[in-house]
Parts: C-alpha cells; sequence; structure tokens
C-alpha cells in the first residue's frame, strides 16, 4: 500500500523560529493535508491543498503541494508556545476516499 | 460550530469484557471513518463507511472488532470480546464528498486491563 515518509519526527524549537517539516510518498496523491493534534484532543485539520505547485497559507502556516505530487511541505513562521502537538500529514486519492497518514511530527517548543 | 461527537471520552474495562464506542458525526457528512491511536502505530484506519456503508474494514481484526452505522447520525465500533493490546485512543471522523477533508472527534481512550 501507499506509504508516507514524515520528517522530522520531533523538533525541539525556541519560540520565535521557524518550523519545517515535510512528507514525501513512493506514489501520488491528488490531495494533501496538514492537522495539528493537540495533547488529549484529536486532530484538526489546518490546510488542504487541491493542486500541484499549490502554495496555501493560514496565519502563519504556509503549506505547498509539491510539483511531482508526492511530496507537501508545512512552513510555520515564528513560533509561539501554543504551536506545541504533533502535526500529521495526509495524502489522498480522491477515487480512494481514505487518507494515508504520516507518523506524525511531534513540536515543542520552548518559551 | 458543527462537530464530531464520541463517547465515552473515557473506558476502563477488563480483558474478556465487550466494548461499545459511539460516534455522531457531522450533520450532512456522509463518510465516517474510525481510527485508533497509539504511541507505536500512529494513526492507524479500522474501517470506513460512505453513505452508511462499509467500504473498507481490512484494518479491523474481524475476529473481535465491528463497525455498523445503524443511520447516518451514528456509528459504533465495538470489540468483544477486548485485550489489553486494544487499549488505545479511538478516532471517528467525519467527511464530506468534495472536499475530502476529515473531521476528527476528541476520541475514546480505552484501557483495558
Amino acid at each position: 500500500g501507499q506509504q508516507l515518509n514524515q520528517s522530522p519526527q520531533s523538533m525541539f524549537i525556541q519560540e520565535g523560529e521557524d518550523v519545517s517539516m515535510n512528507c514525501t510518498s513512493s506514489s501520488i496523491f491528488n490531495t494533501w493535508l496538514w492537522y495539528k493534534q493537540d495533547p488529549g484532543e484529536g486532530p484538526v485539520l489546518l490546510i488542504a491543498l487541491y493542486k500541484a505547485g499549490e502554495l496555501t497559507s493560514n496565519g502563519r502556516l504556509t503549506a505547498q503541494f509539491g510539483i511531482t505530487r508526492k511530496d507537501s511541505f508545512l512552513n510555520i513562521s515564528a513560533s509561539i508556545p501554543s504551536d506545541v502537538g504533533i502535526y500529521f500529514c495526509a495524502g489522498q486519492n480522491r477515487s480512494a476516499g481514505k487518507s494515508t497518514f504520516g507518523d506524525g511530527t511531534t513540536l515543542t517548543v520552548k518559551p | 460550530d458543527a462537530r464530531v461527537t464520541q463517547t465515552p471520552r473515557h473506558k476502563v474495562t477488563e480483558m474478556g469484557q465487550e466494548v461499545t464506542m459511539r460516534c455522531q458525526p457531522i450533520l450532512g457528512h456522509n463518510t465516517v471513518f474510525w481510527y485508533r491511536q497509539t504511541m507505536m502505530q500512529g494513526l492507524e484506519l479500522l474501517a470506513y463507511f460512505r453513505n452508511r456503508a462499509p467500504l473498507d474494514d481490512s484494518g479491523m481484526p474481524k475476529d473481535r472488532f465491528s463497525a455498523e452505522m445503524p443511520d447516518a447520525t451514528l456509528a459504533t465500533l465495538k470489540i468483544q470480546p477486548s485485550e489489553p493490546r486494544d487499549s488505545a485512543v479511538y478516532f471517528c471522523a467525519s467527511g464530506s464528498p468534495g472536499p475530502y477533508e476529515q473531521y476528527f472527534g476528541p476520541g475514546t481512550r480505552l484501557t483495558v486491563t
């Protein structure tokens, strides 16, 4: 089946720093989604990408759908303590109807 | 503010007991997903439904797990008999056709002793 490689697995950064994480796949997806999970809660959708090359922002978050359709990137600018959590990427082929999730990137922000 | 709801939020039970978890998808959403999350396995898809029909339950141990949608407002995940290795957080998510985005509930934290 389709596999997603999400990296890095964890990040420890200082408040105010920028963050980058990415997902790569062995096969093509036509939708990429980025979620954030706070402790004790379910994942919350941050950004959805539907076209190769698409660059979409949501506040301090920016995500890109790779040109090859096999990767996606998420950047967080000027991190703050509430950015702490686990970030998941998910790839989806619309015909399949289900998403394949990466293993997550755990972000820790030191004040 | 439309949300996916799940009950119970926490469940502690003894090995061998039956466990039933319930999910109310967002009104108007026609796809429902059940996931299991553990430290070791991340988010693991167990089953999903579209228009109440099961489309894929290949991720679910068939001998003890069952998933149903009695109606459009209720999805259930049942484990019988439960085992300690079933301890995990179980998430339900719903989605609508078109955007293909999934909206997650708060999860049910299951502990089997």
